[in-house]
């Protein structure tokens, strides 16, 4: 397996756009989880799946944004309506149980998106 | 709600060893993460440790995790070129859900 991988890596808009940002996990993770990174600071989660199911989102988490898995495998984060304060790299990090470790995350190589 | 804290900056000579500190709040936290990042790039997992363990050694890296003063550290010995990067700590409540991350420490290594 290759790892996390996440489409595209850069995304440049114009405020008021729309945008889709795709993550593929580790195949046999069964959880999914994107998190959003602004520069000088660490991720901040968003939300996270197991299989299909959305279990939890933060307060960070405007309408304007909604993610899903539809399959259990790859998962899409759209942002409506984008504003400048959503330029931030996006994250992507997928896990299972370890036994030993408890959910090991793996991280992707993120999206950047610039809103201009 | 959780709050982690790190020190912004280290600086150290090529072959000392570093030392990167990390404050936590959550008492419920279950299991402690390192990771490490490269500019433009995501993060990398580094190790971790269960809440009830004191140490853990994997090769140059040793964690220690003071549970009382909800304190961790990790120490990379014969600090390289190579491991100039921003080094996070991040804690995981337990269930598998959120990682809180702190607002990493950016390492230099000078030769």
């Amino acid at each position: 397996d290759t790892g996390v991988s996440q489409d595209p890596r850069h995304k440049i808009t114009k405020r008021g756009q729309n945008v889709t940002f795709r993550c593929d996990p580790i195949s046999e993770h069964n959880r999914l989880y994107w998190y959003r990174q602004t520069l000088g600071q660490g991720p901040e989660f968003l939300t996270y799946f197991q299989n299909e199911a959305q279990l939890e989102k933060s307060r960070l988490l405007s309408d304007r944004f909604s993610a899903e898995r539809p399959k259990g495998s790859f998962s899409t984060l759209e942002i409506q309506r984008t504003e400048q304060g959503d330029s931030a790299m996006y994250l992507c990090a997928s896990s299972s149980y370890t036994g030993t470790g408890g959910y090991e995350q793996y991280f992707g190589p993120g999206t950047r998106l610039t809103v201009t | 709600g959780e709050d982690v804290e790190q020190s912004l900056f280290l600086s150290v000579r090529e072959g000392d060893s570093s030392v990167i500190n990390c404050t936590y709040t959550d008492s419920s936290s279950t299991y402690l993460y390192w990771y490490k990042q490269e500019p433009g790039a995501g993060l990398q997992l580094l190790t971790y440790i269960f809440s009830n363990m004191d140490m853990k050694q994997d090769q140059r890296l040793t964690v220690l995790l003071n549970k009382k003063d909800k304190h961790l550290s990790l120490r990379i010995a014969d600090t390289q070129t190579g491991d100039s990067a921003i080094y996070f700590c991040a804690d995981e409540t337990g269930g598998g859900n959120k990682l809180t991350f702190g607002t990493g420490t950016q390492l230099k290594v000078e030769l």
